[in-house]
């Protein structure tokens, strides 16, 4: 089964430094989707980011970029110049298709916290 | 764009009690899902449905029943509610089929007593 992990239940980081969340994922696939969303005290989920597992570059937009290692199935979020806007919740996914759908698997959630 | 509504937002029932949470598309697309989220154990999948008419169970279906009879609705009934089910609750739907980016509904607060 498909499964996806965040070892760091909190993290914390100043206002304008850098914080990377972990994730690494469980997959027998060579070609597939990972996400990560932010989750804010307003509940919605909102998509950060998305890689293919075929293209090697990294996914970036804007202050967020990935760092994937295909090979050792690891994707995790660098934030860059946070911004106290920046705290919340994020959630690493892994797309996966079934014989009828593509279903995402989450990972546990890693609760960030920006301070002054 | 707000796409997906859910209702209600909050619910608070007892135990026994039968409970439906809506969740309503604004487009036309066909996979729709049912998450829930605890902590400690992030969002995991009750039901999803690929279609009107098709629907099939996720992780932790045990407890729910789904129905879709239109496409654009996806109501999740907890037909005997338990405590257990006390959680937040994540309607969603396919926005991109090819890369299976999720748009969720803003989530539904259930508290079972």
């Amino acid at each position: 089964a498909q499964t996806v992990t965040q070892s760091q239940p909190e993290m914390s980081v100043q206002e304008a430094e850098t914080v990377t969340l972990s994730c690494t994922y469980d997959t027998s696939e060579s070609d597939y989707y990972l996400f990560w969303y932010k989750q804010p005290p307003s509940r919605q989920m909102i998509l950060v980011i998305r890689q293919e597992a075929y293209k090697q570059q990294n996914a970036t937009e804007n202050r967020f970029s990935v760092n994937f290692q295909k090979a050792a199935k690891s994707f995790s979020l660098k934030i860059s110049d946070s911004q106290l806007g920046d705290a919340a919740m994020y959630f690493c996914a892994y797309k996966w298709d079934t014989g009828t759908a593509s279903k995402l698997t989450f990972g546990t959630g890693t609760r960030l916290q920006v301070t002054l | 764009d707000a796409g997906i509504t859910q209702s209600p937002r909050y619910k608070i029932t007892e135990t026994g009690r039968q409970v439906t949470l809506m969740c309503h598309q604004t487009w036309s697309h066909s996979y729709m899902f049912w998450y829930r989220q605890d902590l400690g154990h992030g969002l995991r999948l009750i039901y999803y449905s690929a279609a009107a008419d098709i629907t099939d169970k996720g992780e932790v279906p045990d407890g729910y029943v789904v129905s879709r009879s239109k496409t654009e609705n996806f109501p999740l009934t907890l037909e005997s509610a338990t405590r257990s089910q006390t959680s937040v609750y994540f309607c969603a739907a396919v926005r991109d089929r090819n890369t299976g980016e999720l748009f969720f509904g803003e989530g539904s607060r259930l508290t079972v007593l």
